[in-house]
């Protein structure tokens, strides 16, 4: 079963840090550009980061860029978004989600999520 | 950034009858050199991640039944529920692909009247 799950999720004070992951499983993981995205409580989806099948490029959003690093391990089937200064808008639902088939295309496949609050 | 704004916010449609969402795009979705739209659809319902319905703006996923449905071309989509089901309450959410950031709609609520 093609499958994405993730964890690390959890309570944060303001200005800390968290990693999250994402464990791949039933496709070749090494094969497809990755995606983050989030949802703050009762809002809509935004997109917050993608890395390439081989790590060699990666984007942001403006709202995350110079404090989030996107980054996987193809070895592991892992995909990670490492947050730094986090701050109370932050607070979200992170999914990660697969990339169709090509560079540019919709998101098949989605993790259920993981809950990321900041808050002192 | 490629600013997508759909319409309604949210919408209430009898069991059976068709459920139309709009989504407007800032910059065109078309690419020329494929005639592609980098458009897709997505639903979510409460408690679950999204769920793909449509991509290339009418190519409807492996799996999704076929009274869903995506048209339009460049600036302009439309997706529509052909007769709505129980099954189909949720938020819809359109999303251009073309360029990062790879923005979303803000979301339609779907509900029974």
């Amino acid at each position: 079963e093609v499958q994405l799950v993730e964890s690390g999720g959890g309570l944060v004070q303001p200005g800390g840090s968290l990693r999250l992951s994402c464990a791949a499983s039933g496709f070749t993981f090494s094969s497809y550009w990755m995606h983050w995205v989030r949802q703050a409580p009762g809002k809509g989806l935004v997109w917050v980061s993608r890395i390439k099948s081989d790590e060699s490029s990666t984007n942001y959003a403006d709202s995350v860029k110079g404090r989030f690093t996107i980054s996987r391990d193809n070895g592991k089937n892992t995909l990670y978004l490492q947050m730094n200064s986090l701050r109370a808008e932050d607070t979200a639902v992170y999914y990660c989600a697969r990339t169709r088939i090509a560079v540019r295309d919709a998101f098949d496949i989605w993790g259920q999520g993981t809950m990321v609050t900041v808050s002192s | 950034d490629i600013v997508m704004t759909q319409s309604p916010d949210s919408l209430a449609v009898s069991l059976g009858e068709r459920a139309t969402i709009d989504c407007k795009s800032s910059q065109s979705l078309l690419y020329s050199s494929n005639n592609k739209d980098y458009l897709a659809w997505y639903q979510q319902k409460p408690g679950q991640p999204p769920k793909l319905l449509i991509y290339w703006a009418s190519t409807r996923e492996s799996g999704v039944p076929d009274r869903f449905s995506g048209s339009g071309s460049g600036t302009d989509f439309t997706l529509t529920i052909s007769s709505l089901q129980a099954e189909d309450v949720a938020v819809y959410y359109c999303q251009q692909y073309y360029s990062t950031p790879m923005t979303f709609g803000q979301g339609t609520r779907l509900e029974i009247k």
